[in-house]
């Protein structure tokens, strides 16, 4: 596709489910990151991948995160037990790769909502 | 901790006003530096980056940025703002690996 794309848009789930949130990065695109936007947080590094492998996974906020990548493209980022303080806009990034100072493009992002 | 700061969490102007937005890092070392802009109800999408070379870049829109290396500091500027700059701006470090740390961003709104 043309661009970072996140499926769903907006998802609202209560309290203790889990959530599935999809990213497909730009075709061709190696690095895939994860990213979370919520009031009083500001915009939060989740995880990075290169390839299928996760280099770095230190901002996942706790073991009810998890996040994986298949095929080198699409990325699903699972939230299990969902909290309320879960809830924000989750962005997904992709960029050709590591070298420096390349451009990382955004999706729309995933609005969760836990009631 | 290393951080990003933007000093600005709301401003309000007039159009053809001019704008800058601070930035500062407490990064050592090489750093790359970046704005990013999201429009209502828009992606985040690149203004303009700083890694190397000239310490003043252009970017998209008419927006330019300066390095200033003593200062820890990148501040965006536009001579004469639009309407339609009116969104939020972020601006980010690379923190390796191509990862962004973010600030807290900055609410821009120009009034016709």
């Amino acid at each position: 596709g043309a661009g970072v794309s996140q499926s769903p848009s907006n998802k609202v789930t209560e309290k203790g489910k889990d959530v599935e949130l999809r990213c497909d990065p730009i075709s061709g695109h190696t690095a895939l990151y994860w990213y979370r936007q919520s009031l009083g947080q500001g915009l939060e590094f989740l995880i990075y991948f290169q390839g299928n492998s996760a280099p770095d996974k230190s901002g996942l906020p706790s073991d009810r995160f998890s996040a994986e990548r298949t095929g080198g493209s699409v990325s699903t980022l699972t939230i299990q037990r969902t909290q309320q303080e879960d809830s924000a806009v989750y962005l997904c990034a992709s960029s050709t790769g590591q070298a420096e100072g390349t451009e990382a493009f955004f999706g729309q992002g995933t609005r969760l909502t836990v009631v | 901790a290393q951080s990003v700061s933007q000093h600005n969490h709301h401003v309000i102007l007039s159009e053809a006003a001019s704008l800058e937005l601070g930035c500062n890092y407490s990064y050592g070392g090489t750093v790359n530096l970046f704005w990013y802009v999201q429009y209502p109800g828009q992606h985040l999408q690149l203004l303009l980056k700083y890694f190397s070379g000239d310490p003043l870049v252009k970017g998209i829109k008419g927006f330019e940025a300066e390095f200033i290396k003593s200062k820890f500091s990148f501040n965006l500027r536009k001579p004469s703002v639009q309407w339609s700059d009116t969104a939020e701006y972020f601006c980010a470090v690379n923190r390796g690996w191509g990862k962004l740390q973010f600030g807290a961003g900055t609410q821009v709104v120009v009034t016709p």
